[in-house]
């Protein structure tokens, strides 16, 4: 499974938009990106996930450059709600089971 | 559409005590993960369980089993605990058919040894 680097913290303020960048120079050709967003004593909550290009949902957009060696989360106008850990994983099938690696993780604060 | 539950909420054991935790998977999900995520750390990869077998392991003892029943849901066990499996346990489910591997996680059971 690839490994991920992402930023261990990013600060940001109410109504900014905050881009979190994930590398994954060894990305397989069957790997998805996923993002998960955790909140302290919470389970890991999924966010959004791409293989190519731009994805978008109602809460955040995911870029995937041609090479996909990287990716960036993208939360547009963030609220205090927004602080939390970001996880970025890599990972598709293998035989039909799979396990998700976690990183540290992007611990993201929003200011006031 | 309940999403994946877990119980007990919280649960305070002793060292070398044995413990049970219970996760009952996603609407229409079979395949059931566990992970164990200390302190300030990433979720850790225990177990994978599809079709009542355990399909994957992580690089956990075999203090840590656990079951998978025909109603898809499942439960982890840890004998002998140690001071060190303190930490929140998480279930995740997912179906395993279909294009993508998006799990879905449960709130977690925080185990505390003492």
């Amino acid at each position: 499974l690839a490994k991920t680097t992402q930023p261990i913290s990013m600060d940001s303020y109410e109504g900014q938009e905050v881009n979190i960048t994930c590398s994954h120079n060894n990305i397989a050709t069957n790997d998805y990106i996923t993002w998960y967003q955790q909140f302290p004593s919470q389970g890991p909550r999924f966010i959004i996930q791409g293989y190519k290009t731009k994805v978008t949902n109602e809460v955040a957009s995911l870029f995937i450059p041609a090479d996909r060696k990287s990716s960036t989360l993208s939360l547009p106008r963030v609220s205090l709600s927004d602080t939390a850990v970001y996880y970025c994983l890599v990972g598709g099938f293998s035989g039909g089971y799979n396990k998700l690696i976690f990183g540290a993780g992007t611990r993201l604060a929003v200011h006031p | 559409d309940a999403g994946v539950t877990q119980s007990p909420t919280h649960l305070i054991k002793t060292r070398g005590q044995q413990v049970t935790l219970r996760c009952s998977p996603k609407s229409g999900h079979d395949t059931v993960s566990w992970y164990q995520q200390a302190l300030g750390q990433g979720p850790q990869f225990i177990f994978q369980y599809y079709e009542e077998e355990e399909r994957q392991r992580g690089n956990f003892p075999d203090r840590f089993s656990g079951h998978q029943f025909p109603n898809y849901s499942s439960e982890l066990n840890v004998n002998a605990l140690l001071l060190g499996d303190s930490a929140l346990y998480l279930c995740a489910s997912r179906i395993t058919s279909g294009g993508t591997d998006t799990q879905y996680f449960g709130p977690g059971t925080r185990l505390t040894v003492l």
